[in-house]
């Protein structure tokens, strides 16, 4: 069974550009979730999205942005770049049942570089 | 708002003996789940091992076990028979059960030396 995906591995921007994140679930997943790793502030919930919907946004600006298609893939949008957004972005996936204890599985992240 | 805390921002240990990461929490939920994650050097992040809050017993899973203890609101890992692949970063997370809050709760991780 194929993991999580995610592309490109490394993006380089420079500042006041769009990033575009895309991300694969797990065959069968419908919850994608995004984080944000960042030097010295640890990984913090960015957007989750289940079912084409975003469901929960962390505190982060509006410029961070994505959506969820109809095979459950995901794109994590990043409009006017800043160099604090310079990170790893981490993609997971669950197979979200009510109620039901779920693993969130995750990708090998892209970095993206804002110069 | 829950936090997850890990007061020790790096260990070491020598191969074959155990080390124990420390993880403490603070939540208003009385129904949770709590995680390990090893994030090694090429970023994977990989579940280690899972709690459910309203089982008693602690969690095992081969040379990873945890000491959970709910009214302390602690959560440690403890790794047997360390291994040079141990070596890594380690993340405990917290999630809740409450509709819409799925989101993994990361403390500031653990870096995990191992010597040999």
């Amino acid at each position: 069974e194929a993991g999580v995906t995610q592309s490109p591995t490394h993006l380089i921007k420079t500042r006041g550009q769009q990033a575009t994140l895309r991300c694969s679930p797990i065959s069968g997943h419908t919850s994608v979730y995004w984080y944000q790793q960042a030097l010295g502030l640890g990984l913090q919930f960015l957007l989750w999205y289940d079912e084409g919907e975003e469901r929960n946004r962390g505190n982060f600006p509006p410029r961070f942005s994505g959506r969820q298609f109809p095979n459950y893939s995901s794109e994590l949008n990043v409009n006017a770049l800043e160099l604090e957004d310079s990170a790893l972005y981490l993609c997971a996936s669950s197979a979200l049942t009510s109620g039901a204890r779920y693993e969130q599985y995750f990708g090998p992240g892209t970095r993206l570089t804002v110069t | 708002a829950q936090t997850v805390t890990q007061s020790q921002p790096e260990m070491s240990v020598q191969e074959a003996e155990t080390v124990t990461l420390s993880c403490t929490y603070d939540t208003s939920e009385s129904d949770y789940y709590l995680f390990w994650y090893k994030q090694p050097p090429s970023r994977q992040m990989i579940l280690v091992i899972r709690q459910e809050a309203y089982k008693q017993q602690n969690a095992t899973e081969n040379r990873f076990s945890v000491n959970f203890q709910k009214a302390a609101k602690s959560f440690s890992l403890k790794i047997s028979d360390s291994q040079l692949g141990d070596a890594a970063m380690y993340f405990c997370a917290y999630r809740g059960i409450i509709q819409g809050a799925q989101k993994l709760v990361f403390g500031q991780g653990t870096r995990l030396t191992i010597n040999p």
